[in-house]
């Protein structure tokens, strides 16, 4: 059973408009949540994180918005690229779990035409 | 930059073989994991290792071992494999112990079919 659970699965945009991606959580122990890219044939790199005593972070055209009450965060890309085009997955840690181990939501294939 | 290498890219075995998946890191890296990626699944935990010799379950270990016999390198093994184990095997490693939200980098992964 995922412990987050990632929303759509995939989706399509156009250059130049907004991708936004869902995720959800149940466990409130978790308090470390990071997306992570992944192009094809490439492992995932850590793209964006954020903790939840924020309720934004922006890095460049990407932004995590995060809503603690609800337990749901979102990843938004701005101005979508076709470069953009990618697999991205959330994820979520427990700060207590020394050992850094992340749940990953199910994932989503963005695809930015051109 | 870190560097992840895993041994294989491709990787075609028989069911009830034998399986060994190498990792090495370049960086001097503590915590070492083993994930399988599947399609709508996104990447489960089997194992994952914070020292030399030492090793911990992830969320789906069972028909798996690892080996971690010097800290660079980190191994998965399939003692005897089947074709529900037929997957993208991702590697990866992080920092140190002491910072839970080390980023955690990722090699290229193998892709293992079992026939």
């Amino acid at each position: 059973q995922q412990q987050v659970k990632q929303s759509p699965q995939s989706l399509i945009v156009q250059k130049g408009g907004i991708s936004i991606i869902n995720c959800a959580y149940e466990n409130t122990a978790f308090d470390y949540f990071p997306w992570y890219q992944q192009f094809p044939g490439k492992g995932p790199a850590l793209l964006i994180a954020i903790r939840p005593d924020v309720s934004e972070k922006k890095e460049g055209r990407f932004t995590i918005s995060f809503n603690k009450s609800a337990k749901q965060f979102s990843l938004h890309i701005m101005d979508s690229q076709p470069g953009d085009s990618a697999t991205y997955f959330c994820a979520a840690s427990r700060g207590t779990d020394s050992w850094g181990k992340l749940q990953f939501g199910a994932g989503t294939q963005v695809v930015v035409t051109p | 930059d870190v560097k992840v290498t895993q041994s294989s890219r491709y990787l075609v075995k028989r069911t009830g073989e034998k399986v060994f998946l190498e990792c090495v890191q370049d960086m001097d890296h503590e915590n070492m994991f083993w994930y399988r990626q599947d399609p709508g699944l996104g990447l489960r935990l089997i194992y994952f290792s914070y020292d030399v010799k030492m090793k911990e379950k992830g969320d789906i270990p069972e028909g798996y071992s690892v080996s971690r016999e010097k800290k660079e390198r980190f191994s998965l093994i399939l003692e005897s494999a089947s074709t529900n184990q037929t997957s993208m095997y991702l590697c990866a490693s992080s920092l140190s112990l002491t910072a839970p939200t080390d980023t955690q980098y990722f090699g290229p992964g193998t892709r293992l079919t079992v026939l």
